[in-house]
């Protein structure tokens, strides 16, 4: 079956730097996306991976290893407003996008 | 860029109201469209997929006669929640695609409680 794996919460401290994983098993792999979901807000697309390596935007970067099935985010320079959730999910052979369950991110002072 | 607009952001209504989301693409064409589910401190669910000008394709235990949707065009998707009853109630989200590797984009969501 297919099935993406990333922890369901993490706390971290503002100013400081989180790194988010998620491992996956789908059939076939056409990218990788990462999405932030504030509470009883929609998603929002931050990042995109189809090529091994670090794609690297301000504050947020997304590292992926297809060979190892892996992939976080990386969240520099923590601002309370980054509490969120943070979904992880793969685009199959199918181009269907299989999501992960997302975690929960939280940020203190 | 890539703008998805919902519409209504909420609805209230008695059981039994049929009600319709729409969720339109402002500024680019989606080849596909998505409707999702939500219910609280749970994961996006996905509904249905639906391709401009052809049937939509419904996931596992969702009922197609409850949940109609419409793709008329490139740029407009509709839901329609038929008869709508109190478990009906929770967070509706479309997303739009404008190619099969492009990253879906999603609308605000239509929060819907049903009486």
């Amino acid at each position: 079956g297919q099935n993406i794996d990333q922890p369901t919460e993490m706390t971290a401290t503002e100013g400081a730097i989180v790194q988010i994983n998620c491992t996956y098993q789908t059939s076939g792999f056409n990218g990788l996306f990462w999405y932030q979901q504030h509470a009883g807000e929609a998603p929002t697309f931050l990042s995109y991976n189809v090529l091994d390596g670090l794609e690297e935007k301000g504050r947020f970067s997304s590292f992926l290893s297809r060979s190892k099935g892996y992939s976080y985010l990386l969240l520099k320079e923590l601002q309370m407003k980054d509490s969120a959730s943070y979904l992880c999910a793969v685009m199959d052979s199918n181009y269907q996008l299989i999501w992960g369950a997302g975690t929960k991110l939280i940020i203190k002072p | 860029g890539a703008v998805v607009s919902q519409h209504p952001s909420w609805v209230i209504c008695k059981s039994g109201t049929s009600v319709k989301i729409e969720c339109r693409s402002l500024d680019f064409q989606a080849t596909t469209m998505f409707w999702y589910r939500q219910f609280p401190k749970q994961s996006l669910m996905l509904m249905a997929t639906s391709n401009e000008g052809s049937k939509a394709t419904y996931e596992q235990g969702v009922e197609k006669d409850k949940f109609l949707i419409n793709h008329a065009s490139l740029t407009l998707s509709t839901l329609t929640v038929t008869s709508a009853h109190p478990e009906d109630s929770s967070f509706y989200i479309c997303s739009a695609q404008g190619a099969e590797s492009q990253p879906q984009h999603f609308g605000d969501g239509t929060r819907l409680s049903i009486l």
